[in-house]
C-alpha cells in the first residue's frame, strides 16, 4: 500500500510569486487535508477536500486555494507569496472525513 | 473553541529514562485523541490514538490514556531510546469535517 506522497520536497520562491504544491493520497482514501507548519510550531489547518469539493477551511486568506482531482490527488496553490508563507506544508489523507489522517513528508517552502 | 495544550520543551533525558509529556485539551463533546511524532526532516506519523474515555492507546512502547475527568491525554514511555528523539504533537479532531487541532509540540532529546 503506497503512502501519502508530496512534491516537490523543497522549493524556493520570491515574494510575490505563485506556487503549486502536489499531494497524492494513500490508496483507498478520498479526503485530503492541507496544513501549514511554521518553524517550531504545530501544524495549522488550511483546508480539506472531500470527493473533489472543499469541505472546510481554516483561517487562511483566499490567496490559498486548492483542488482535488478524480483520483483524489490534490494541489495547494498560493498566490502573491509573502515572507511569512515560508513553512513546511503537509498534506494528509483519510478514508472519508471522519477517520484518522495519514501525513506525507511535506514540502518545505522558502520565500525570499 | 477547541484547543490543545502541551508541556513546553525541550525535554532532555538519558537513555532508559521514564518519559511523560503532558497534554490537556478543551473540546465540545468527547472527540478522539491522537499523538503524532515528527522525526527530524520528516512529516508527521500517527503514534497512537484513543477514541473514547478511559481508552488506552499504545504503540512502540508508548502509552496514553484518555482521561475525561481531567481532560488529559498524557504520553508515557517506560524506557526511552536515542531513536525516540523527535517532536511529539497531541491533537484532536474539530469541526464537522474532522480538521486536526494540534498542540505546539514537545521536542524530546534522548542522549546515550
Amino acid at each position: 500500500e503506497t503512502g501519502v506522497t508530496q512534491s516537490p520536497t523543497h522549493l524556493i520562491k520570491t515574494r510575490g510569486q505563485q506556487v503549486t504544491l502536489r499531494c497524492s493520497s494513500q490508496s483507498g482514501h478520498n479526503t485530503v487535508s492541507w496544513y501549514q507548519q511554521a518553524l517550531g510550531q504545530g501544524p495549522q489547518f488550511i483546508f480539506q477536500y472531500y470527493r473533489e469539493e472543499e469541505n472546510g477551511r481554516g483561517n487562511f486568506p483566499p490567496r490559498f486555494s486548492g483542488l482535488q482531482f478524480p483520483n483524489y490527488s490534490s494541489e495547494l496553490n498560493v498566490n502573491a507569496l509573502e515572507l511569512d508563507d515560508s513553512a513546511l506544508y503537509l498534506c494528509a489523507s483519510s478514508r472519508d472525513n471522519f477517520h484518522e489522517q495519514y501525513f506525507g513528508p511535506g514540502t518545505r517552502l522558502t520565500v525570499t | 473553541g477547541d484547543s490543545v495544550t502541551q508541556m513546553e520543551g525541550p525535554v532532555t533525558l538519558s537513555e532508559e529514562a521514564f518519559l511523560t509529556i503532558n497534554c490537556t485539551y478543551t473540546a465540545t463533546g468527547y472527540p478522539s485523541l491522537f499523538w503524532y511524532v515528527q522525526y527530524p526532516g520528516e512529516g508527521l506519523q500517527l503514534l497512537l490514538k484513543a477514541t473514547k474515555a478511559d481508552d488506552k492507546g499504545s504503540n512502540k512502547g508508548f502509552e496514553a490514556t484518555y482521561r475525561k475527568e481531567t481532560t488529559s491525554f498524557h504520553l508515557e514511555k517506560g524506557s526511552v531510546q536515542v531513536s525516540d528523539s523527535a517532536v511529539y504533537f497531541c491533537a484532536l479532531p474539530s469541526g464537522g469535517y474532522n480538521k486536526l487541532i494540534f498542540g505546539a509540540g514537545t521536542r524530546l532529546a534522548v542522549h546515550p
